[in-house]
């Protein structure tokens, strides 16, 4: 069975300094790899996603992960911090390509930018 | 297009009453997901359509939840009777019929039972 795990429930950086979010998934077979976030009272909005190829991910707002299949790791990166980048953020894996319920999402990291 | 709509944004209601949740999905998306985010639970998947068809509905927690689509554009999950443990945010998304495209999410439903 799939998992997904988030180290950190809460994150605090400086604005300006790096993010790292860190995800690590148990899979079977080679995984599809998302990143969500949530801003408050919002919706969940797809950052970027990871299914064959590249192993170097870029997203939306500077954000970035690479896939590591040795290390079953999907961290989530962002240069440097801006303040409009508080939010949760979700790690999210799937096994089938156009299977939705078999999308496994993760606990969440709260990120806190501090200015 | 408005992306994903739900309403409402806000539900008050006491223990017992019957809880009607609606969404209507991006026009031209085939798929349709209900998602409940607690706490405890983080977001986990109640159920999902596919042209308006219930494909997996293994996540309702109980016989009380029930949701339809009676058409490509409006859903509905109801809750009767509701409980307090049904207090969370309930989130609809829409996704299209093609290899796994982002799902677009609602702002959500927070609902409190009291």
């Amino acid at each position: 069975a799939q998992s997904v795990t988030q180290l950190g429930s809460h994150v605090s950086v400086s604005e300006g300094a790096l993010v790292l979010l860190r995800c690590n998934y148990s899979s079977s077979v080679p995984p599809y790899l998302f990143w969500y976030v949530q801003y408050p009272n919002q919706g969940l909005q797809l950052l970027l996603k990871y299914t064959t190829g590249a192993t170097l991910v870029k997203g939306i707002n500077g954000f970035e992960a690479e896939f590591k299949k040795s290390e079953t790791s999907f961290h989530l990166t962002k240069p440097s911090a801006h303040m409009s980048d508080a939010a949760e953020y979700f790690c999210a894996v799937s096994d089938m390509k156009t299977s939705y319920d078999k999308v496994i999402f993760g606990p969440g990291t709260s990120l806190s930018v501090i200015p | 297009d408005a992306g994903v709509i739900q309403s409402p944004r806000h539900e008050v209601t006491e223990m017992g009453q019957e809880v009607t949740l609606r969404c209507k999905p991006i026009s031209g998306h085939d798929y349709l997901f209900w998602y409940r985010q607690t706490m405890m639970r983080g977001l986990e998947l109640l159920i999902y359509f596919n042209n308006n068809v219930p494909i997996d509905d293994s996540g309702m927690p109980e016989d009380r939840f029930s949701a339809k689509m009676p058409n490509a554009s409006f859903s509905t999950l109801k809750i009767q009777p509701s409980e307090p443990r049904d207090s969370a945010v309930y989130f609809c998304a829409s996704s299209r019929d093609s290899e796994y495209t982002e799902a677009f999410f609602g702002q959500g439903t927070r609902l409190t039972v009291v």
